[in-house]
C-alpha cells in the first residue's frame, strides 16, 4: 500500500509570493490535516479535512488555506508569504474511524 | 486550550542507559494520548495510543504510561538506532473527529 505522498519535496519562494502544495493521502482514507513544523514552535495543527469539508481548524491567518478534492487529494495554499512561514509542511492521512495519523515526508519552504 | 508540553527538549545518553521522556497535557476530556518518533527529513512514525490512566503499552525498548495529568515514555538499554525525536500528541474529546495537538518534542541523542 503507497503511502502518503506530498510534493514538492523542496520550495524556495521570496516575500509577498504564494504558494500550493499537494498530498495524496493512502488509499481509502478520507482524512487529510496538515501541520506546520519549525524548529521553534514544534507541530503545529493547520487544518483538517474530511470528505471535501474543512473539519477542523488552527490559529493561523487567513493567508493558509487549503482543499480537498472528491479523491480526498488535498491542497494547500499560502498566499503573501513572509519570512515566518518557512517550515517543513506535514501532511498526514487516517482513517477516521482510527485515530492513527500517517504522515508524508513534507514540503520544506524557505522563504527568502 | 488543549495544551501539550515534552521535557526535557533534548536528551543524550550512552548506550544502554535507561531513561523517561515526559509529556504533560492540558485537555478538556482525553480522548487519546498518542506517540510518534520522528528521523530527520522524514514525517512523524506512529508508536502508540494511550486511552486511561494507568494505560501501558511496550514496543521492543519502549513503554509508554499514563497518568491523569502525564505520560511518560520509558527507553530501555536504548541503542543508537533509537535517537530520534520523540513526539507525544492528544486528541480531546467528544469524538474521532477532534483535532490532535502535538507537543515540541524531545530531541534524544544515543551514544555507542
Amino acid at each position: 500500500k503507497a503511502g502518503v505522498t506530498q510534493t514538492p519535496r523542496y520550495l524556495i519562494k521570496t516575500r509577498g509570493q504564494q504558494v500550493t502544495l499537494s498530498c495524496s493521502p493512502i488509499s481509502g482514507h478520507r482524512s487529510v490535516s496538515w501541520y506546520q513544523q519549525t524548529p521553534g514552535q514544534g507541530l503545529q495543527f493547520l487544518f483538517e479535512y474530511f470528505s471535501e469539508t474543512q473539519r477542523n481548524k488552527g490559529n493561523f491567518p487567513g493567508r493558509f488555506s487549503g482543499r480537498q478534492f472528491s479523491n480526498s487529494r488535498s491542497e494547500m495554499n499560502v498566499s503573501t508569504l513572509e519570512l515566518g512561514d518557512s517550515a517543513l509542511y506535514l501532511c498526514a492521512s487516517r482513517n477516521p474511524a482510527d485515530e492513527k495519523l500517517f504522515f508524508g515526508s513534507g514540503t520544506q519552504l524557505s522563504v527568502l | 486550550e488543549d495544551q501539550v508540553t515534552q521535557s526535557p527538549e533534548a536528551l543524550r545518553l550512552q548506550e544502554g542507559e535507561s531513561s523517561s521522556l515526559n509529556c504533560s497535557y492540558t485537555v478538556s476530556g482525553l480522548r487519546g494520548l498518542f506517540w510518534y518518533r520522528q528521523d530527520p527529513g522524514k514525517g512523524p512514525e506512529f508508536l502508540f495510543t494511550l486511552y486511561s490512566a494507568g494505560e501501558e503499552k511496550e514496543k521492543e525498548r519502549l513503554k509508554a504510561t499514563l497518568t491523569k495529568k502525564e505520560s511518560f515514555l520509558h527507553i530501555t538499554a536504548p541503542k543508537p538506532e533509537d535517537s530520534a525525536t520523540y513526539l507525544c500528541a492528544v486528541q480531546a474529546m467528544p469524538s474521532s473527529a477532534s483535532k490532535i495537538i502535538f507537543g515540541s518534542g524531545t530531541r534524544l541523542s544515543i551514544r555507542p
